[in-house]
């Protein structure tokens, strides 16, 4: 079956502007994660849905930053004011349920900010 | 600080070569998880280690977790070029969060 995928897998975009980022997690999985991924570094937990719900969103780094998960299944996470910082690929991951040890990651997204 | 430190940074070794990354906690893991990235793509789950003393082999990796559920390793025998990219360890806060090290890049040389 198809795995997670993520759209667009490169945005350029300039200071300023706004973002948004698609996941489509693997059908049937409740389970949704985003993280940030910088250059060198292991990814950084974003947000957590657990269905339409966001679970857990403490890793968000500002009030910039928002993502939403309407009917459970894709998601999109939104970044307002884009800053040179913001430069990272985004990933998706999706798992069959809460407790469900396996992560599948999307291949991710590379936004880069001008 | 870095809740889970991975040493090497990064490893260069001949093909047919036998290698060990390690991933070290500060705290009792609940669960530890090998993860496989390649430049471009999403990671690749490996393994999850989840009782002191576990141990799981995958066809040429082996990952094991200590008895203190504090450190793992990642042992690589017998190398090959597809073995080459970026291995993580994850782990999972109480809660929902998951966390990753910050990666050891393989490079293996034909």
């Amino acid at each position: 079956g198809a795995g997670v995928s993520q759209t667009p897998s490169n945005k350029v975009t300039e200071k300023g502007k706004y973002v948004e980022l698609r996941c489509d997690p693997i059908s049937g999985h409740t389970a949704l994660y985003w993280y940030r991924q910088s250059l060198g570094q292991g990814p950084e937990f974003l947000i957590y849905f657990q269905g339409t719900g966001a679970a857990d969103d403490s890793g968000l780094p500002n009030d910039r930053f928002f993502a939403v998960r309407p009917e459970g299944s894709v998601s999109t996470l939104k970044i307002q004011r884009t800053e040179r910082g913001d430069s990272a690929v985004y990933l998706c991951a999706s798992s069959q349920d809460r407790e469900s040890s396996e992560q599948y990651f999307g291949p991710g997204t590379r936004l880069t900010v001008t | 600080s870095q809740e889970l430190e991975q040493s090497p940074q990064s490893l260069i070794v001949q093909e047919g070569k036998n290698l060990t990354i390690n991933c070290t906690s500060s705290k009792t893991l609940y669960g530890l998880y090998w993860y496989k990235q390649k430049y471009g793509e999403g990671l690749i789950f490996l393994m999850m280690l989840q009782k002191g003393g576990e141990e799981k082999s995958h066809e040429k990796i082996t990952a094991k977790l200590d008895e203190k559920k504090q450190q793992s390793s990642l042992h690589i025998t017998a190398s090959q070029p597809s073995h080459a990219g970026i291995y993580l360890c994850g782990a999972a806060r109480t809660g929902n969060q998951f966390y990753f090290g910050t990666g050891t890049s393989l490079t293996v040389i034909p």
